[in-house]
């Protein structure tokens, strides 16, 4: 049973739309929600998320975490063709001095002209 | 610049070979990891090592080992006894402890496929 469940999957939309992806966890050792965006090889750091309703904001780009309902949303405004990607939620959990990342499957974005 | 560095980016293997995909990383971070990519799989852990000789098994490390005998460096070594090798494989690195805000460094993956 996958730990971190994003939705959707995929997603097709046009320059210009808002879009909002999903990403669930499980609360077990929860120590923060991180999300990545994966253009072509390595995965980029976009957002670490800690505190419950706390959202953080990078020009377009937006997320949130609730962590009464164990889900994150990052909100993408005026898309453009350069924010198509796949777009990965990571659960970190606690450990003894490290931690591991665990990831959900991503939504792939497609945004068209 | 510090970074972590992969190589190859592209290999072909024949089935029942040993493959081993290098990465190094200058950034001095402890933690390092591999993951491998499947399409519609997300990324699932392989092995991680917090510190210089000492590494564990993540979730699916049947038929790939690793070592860890310097910093810098976690070579992955793909085995024939892996049955489906072909993939999309990432390595990351991080800092120790929990006030690392930035999650991990990835470097820029090696796709093998296995002809």
């Amino acid at each position: 049973e996958d730990k971190v469940v994003q939705s959707p999957l995929s997603l097709v939309v046009h320059e210009g739309d808002t879009v909002t992806l999903n990403c669930s966890y499980e609360v077990t050792n929860f120590r923060s929600l991180l999300w990545y965006k994966q253009e072509k090889k390595a995965p980029t750091f976009l957002f670490m998320l800690t505190s419950s309703g706390i959202e953080k904001k990078s020009g377009r780009l937006s997320s949130i975490l609730d962590k009464k309902e164990l889900f994150s949303i990052l909100n993408i405004t005026a898309t453009q063709t350069g924010d198509s990607a796949i777009y990965l939620c990571a659960e970190k959990l606690s450990g003894a001095g490290s931690y591991q990342l665990t990831f959900g499957k991503g939504t792939k974005l497609s945004v068209i002209p | 610049d510090g970074g972590i560095t992969q190589s190859p980016k592209y290999l072909f293997r024949k089935e029942g070979q040993n493959v081993t995909l290098s990465c190094e990383q200058n950034l001095n971070h402890d933690a390092m990891y591999w993951y491998r990519q499947d399409p519609g799989q997300g990324l699932r852990l392989i092995y991680y090592s917090q510190i210089v000789n000492d590494f564990q098994k993540g979730d699916i490390a049947e038929g790939y080992s690793v070592s860890r005998e310097k910093k810098e460096s976690f070579p992955l070594t793909v085995t024939s006894a892996q049955k489906n090798p072909t993939a999309f494989y990432l390595c990351a690195s991080s800092r120790q402890g929990t006030t690392n805000n930035y999650g991990y460094t990835f470097g820029s993956g090696t796709r093998l496929t296995v002809v």
